[in-house]
């Protein structure tokens, strides 16, 4: 079975742009969540869809929104990027089933964000 | 705020010899238990979770978890240069919560 993808895996952006990074889960996952990974903060959660609805979304800023489409691909966006948005962007699968992540999360193979 | 605690390490180990990787965590009703492996330049990699209190063997991989003591640990029998990585440890609040919580990982060097 294919793992989960990310597209594009690299990413070199100004201050001031915006960015739209795509995810598609491992096929039969319908819960894909997007974490934050720097050097300094280690991972962090952004948000986790199920079903296209957004069910928790961790303490970013407005600037990073994000979407699930009915295929469970999934799409953040960051607008008016700052330097410490710098990252690696990795997108996770997991079946979602019942009401908790008692199955885990499979990482994709994240997208590296650099932001100058 | 909810927070998992590692060593950063690096924690160093003869080829052969087993390591010990511990996890500690702050919320007392979390339910579930991740171990992560990350190499680097790579993603986390799903290696282990553990639910109930006691061990959970996996081949050379065993993880304990102790939820008085908010307490879990990851065992590397026969530990090979390919361990080589960060382990991150992870948790999961349980029922209603769709995120894990990671600890800053502990950084593994098993010497040939």
């Amino acid at each position: 079975k294919a793992g989960v993808t990310q597209t594009p895996r690299y990413l070199i952006k100004t201050r001031g742009q915006q960015v739209t990074l795509s995810c598609s889960p491992i096929s039969g996952h319908r819960s894909v969540s997007w974490y934050q990974q720097t050097p300094g903060q280690g991972l962090q959660f952004l948000f986790e869809y199920f079903s296209e609805t957004q069910r928790n979304k961790g303490n970013f800023p407005g600037r990073f929104s994000g979407r699930q489409f009915s295929n469970s691909r999934s799409e953040m966006n960051v607008s008016t990027l700052e330097l410490g948005d710098s990252a690696l962007y990795l997108c996770a699968s997991s079946l979602g089933r019942g009401r908790s992540l008692a199955g885990g999360l499979y990482f994709g193979p994240g997208t590296r964000l650099t932001v100058t | 705020q909810k927070e998992v605690e590692q060593n950063s390490g690096p924690l160093s180990v003869p080829e052969g010899a087993i390591a010990s990787l511990n996890c500690t965590y702050s919320d007392r009703g979390s339910q579930s238990f991740f171990w992560y492996r990350q190499y680097s330049g790579k993603s986390p990699e799903l290696i282990m979770f553990i639910y109930s209190n006691g061990d959970k063997e996996d081949g050379r991989f065993t993880a304990q978890l102790n939820k008085a003591s908010q307490y879990v640990s990851l065992l590397i029998r026969d530990s090979q240069p390919s361990d080589s990585a960060t382990y991150l440890c992870a948790v999961n609040a349980g029922a209603g919560s769709y995120q894990l919580t990671f600890g800053k990982g502990t950084k593994l060097s098993v010497i040939p």
